[in-house]
């Protein structure tokens, strides 16, 4: 049984291009969460969601920032007009419901030059 | 406050010692503490949880001790070996919310042969 696959392992991006970070969860894991890890940080959550449904979305930022992940197919963490700010790692990780513990991925480390 | 305070922040430990990491809640309604390690690289991989129902769980050399008055929990890792060398981040969740997990700032652990 695969683990949570995150793609790409790294991303490059220059100020103002937008980034996708994809994530399939753990086979039959119906529950997403995204977190971001900056250097020296705990792991900070930005997103949960379950298919085709925003459930949490309370540490995502306003701007610029959106998740989905759809009926078919991986979840999506999409960051338009990148920022240095915004280089960092996001982690992906899944449940196969609410009260399950979370398995994560290995991360997509994004860099902004 | 949905803040969890981990320390230290880093610890070294001899080959065969005790490492001990504490983490403190404030929000008496968490239900639910995991300890995750990562290595370097890696995604967080869960290395053992506890509900506030019981003091301590020991899982091999892995033990937690919960003080629910105190708020405070804690990850011993007894008979430490090079092999534990990675960060651990300590974890609070309520079960009957979005089950989002709040990390601590994390520990980074280093054990000398």
């Amino acid at each position: 049984n695969a683990g949570v696959m995150q793609n790409p392992r790294h991303l490059v991006r220059r100020r103002g291009q937008e980034a996708r970070l994809r994530c399939s969860p753990m086979k039959g894991h119906s529950h997403v969460y995204w977190y971001r890890q900056l250097p020296e940080e705990g792991l900070k959550f930005m997103v949960y969601l379950q298919k085709e449904n925003i459930i949490d979305e309370s540490g995502m930022p306003k701007e610029r920032f959106s998740a989905e992940f759809p009926k078919e197919g991986p979840s999506i963490l999409r960051i338009q007009q990148v920022v240095r700010g915004d280089s960092a790692a996001y982690f992906c990780a899944s449940s196969p419901q609410p009260n399950s513990p979370l398995h994560f991925g290995n991360g997509t480390r994004l860099t902004v030059t | 406050q949905q803040q969890v305070k981990q320390s230290p922040q880093s610890l070294i430990v001899q080959k065969g010692g005790i490492s001990i990491i504490n983490c403190a809640y404030e929000n008496t309604a968490f239900d639910y503490f995991p300890w995750y390690q990562q290595f370097p690289g890696k995604g967080p991989a869960l290395l053992i949880a506890i509900r506030p129902d019981v003091s301590e769980k020991k899982e091999g050399r892995f033990t937690i001790s919960f003080n629910k008055s105190a708020k405070q929990f804690s990850l011993h890792i007894m008979d430490s070996q090079p092999g534990d060398s990675a960060t651990y981040f300590c974890a609070a969740s309520l079960t009957s919310g979005t089950y989002k997990y709040i990390f601590g700032t994390g520990t980074r652990l280093k054990v000398l042969a």
